[in-house]
């Protein structure tokens, strides 16, 4: 499809794991954002790729949470250790320039650490 | 403090009109936004207003930006049960490319 696509939509895990979530944003897109929703809440910024690098990071949590986007596309978040915490859905977003383009977001990946 | 606030809930009847408001934090956002975002679905842009503007109509959404008092509102002429979901203000920041959104309006439509 043409919108953005996030992998997989759920994901269970145990405490400690490490788990990866991958977005592929709308082609051509040079802006990619991850966000964190938990329930009841506005989506949190976590961090922003201006093409392949990290423009601003200042959102994650912690040095659990990283994130990449090697060939400028396709962007995984990685969580290592994993704690009930992290439970949340992870939404990502991409525009055509960052900055003042809209952005369009993916259906998310819900993860559930028990 | 980056809070972007908005009233938790709205309950309309269908045909009615809705207003959700929202009060932003930083006087030199360029762009803000609307979203939508219906139950297990990711998040929908609706639309959105550049700062030098103070109104923008499209089809039932009518935006209002009110700068001077850091103030925007949606308004949803003839609100029907498919509008029930929860709606997010978001501001862009001027020195960031950071998308900042507000804790969410509960729209509830019953007939």
């Amino acid at each position: 499809g043409a919108g953005v696509s996030q992998t997989p939509s759920n994901k269970v895990t145990e405490k400690g794991k490490y788990v990866e979530l991958r977005c592929d944003p709308i082609s051509g897109h040079t802006a990619l954002y991850w966000y964190r929703q938990s329930l009841g809440q506005g989506p949190e910024f976590l961090i922003y790729f201006q093409g392949t690098g990290a423009a601003d990071d200042s959102g994650l949590p912690n040095d659990r949470f990283f994130a990449v986007r090697p060939e400028g596309s396709v962007s995984t978040l990685k969580i290592q250790r994993t704690e009930r915490g992290d439970s949340a859905v992870y939404l990502c977003a991409s525009s055509s320039s960052g900055g003042n383009s809209p952005l369009h977001f993916g259906n998310g990946t819900r993860l559930t650490v028990t | 403090g980056e809070d972007v606030e908005q009233s938790l809930f709205l309950s309309v009847r269908e045909g009615d009109s809705s207003v959700i408001n929202c009060t932003y934090t930083d006087s030199s956002s360029t762009y803000l936004y609307w979203y939508k975002q219906e139950p297990g679905a990711g998040l929908q842009l609706l639309t959105y207003i550049f700062s030098n503007m103070d109104m923008k109509q499209d089809q039932r959404l009518t935006v209002l930006l009110n700068k001077k008092d850091k103030h925007l509102s949606l308004r949803i002429a003839d609100t029907q049960t498919g509008d029930s979901a929860i709606y997010f203000c978001a501001e862009i920041q001027l020195n960031t490319d950071k998308l900042i959104f507000g804790t969410g309006t509960r729209l509830q439509v019953f007939p």
